[in-house]
């Protein structure tokens, strides 16, 4: 069974430009995680989607990032402008979302670098 | 409010030696689940264990053991004969099931194992 999918791997940019990051759960999995790991630290959760509605956003500062989920499978997490504080990586999780505390398993990452 | 401690930021020990790391947590749910994850330099979260509170059993898989211990809210991670493929930053997360399944990490131990 494929794992998560995360593109890209890496991405280095410019403060004040855009940036675009892509998540494709496993297989059937309902309920899909937006992390951002900040070195040093443990991920913090940015949103949660089930299908394609949104379950928590309380932590994802809504004036500069964005994220979808149109048709409920893959997701991507938007950043305009980014800032220097937004260098972190970006995990990707999903979980079946059948019962609650279900283990979420999580993609490779995207490494963000904003200079 | 959930909250997860690490107190060892990080943990050096040689080839074969058993080494534990602690995991401290906070809630006020009676329902909650707890994990382990592993970190390799990679950067992928692998998810090593799921535990739920109503279930006080110690568990063994291999050479990874685990005591959970409501009274102490502790979940400590044990590592028998350790090898240099176990280093890496383990990270212990705490989920809230009656909220929306989210998971609060700890800010992890990086283990590091000499040869």
């Amino acid at each position: 069974e494929a794992g998560v999918a995360q593109s890209p791997r890496y991405k280095i940019i410019e403060k004040r430009q855009s940036v675009a990051f892509w998540c494709n759960p496993i297989s059937g999995h309902a309920t899909l995680y937006w992390y951002q790991q900040i070195l040093g630290q443990g991920p913090k959760l940015l949103i949660q989607f089930q299908n394609n509605g949104v379950v928590d956003d309380s932590q994802l500062p809504k004036d500069r990032f964005s994220a979808e989920r149109l048709k409920g499978v893959d997701s991507t997490l938007k950043i305009q402008p980014a800032k220097l504080e937004d260098s972190a990586v970006y995990l990707c999780a999903s979980s079946s979302g059948a019962w609650k505390g279900d283990t979420q398993y999580f993609g490779p990452g995207t490494r963000l670098t904003v200079l | 409010a959930q909250k997860v401690t690490q107190a060892q930021t990080e943990i050096s020990v040689v080839e074969k030696e058993d080494v534990t790391l602690d995991c401290v947590y906070e809630t006020r749910d009676t329902t909650y689940y707890l994990f382990w994850y592993k970190q390799p330099p990679s950067g992928e979260l692998v998810f090593l264990i799921r535990r739920n509170s109503f279930d006080e059993q110690n568990e063994i898989s291999g050479r990874y053991s685990w005591n959970f211990q409501k009274s102490t809210s502790s979940f400590n991670f044990t590592i028998t004969a350790s090898q240099v493929v176990d280093s890496a930053v383990y990270f212990c997360a705490l989920s809230d099931p009656t909220g929306a399944n989210n998971l609060f990490f700890g800010t992890g131990t990086r283990l590091t194992v000499i040869p």
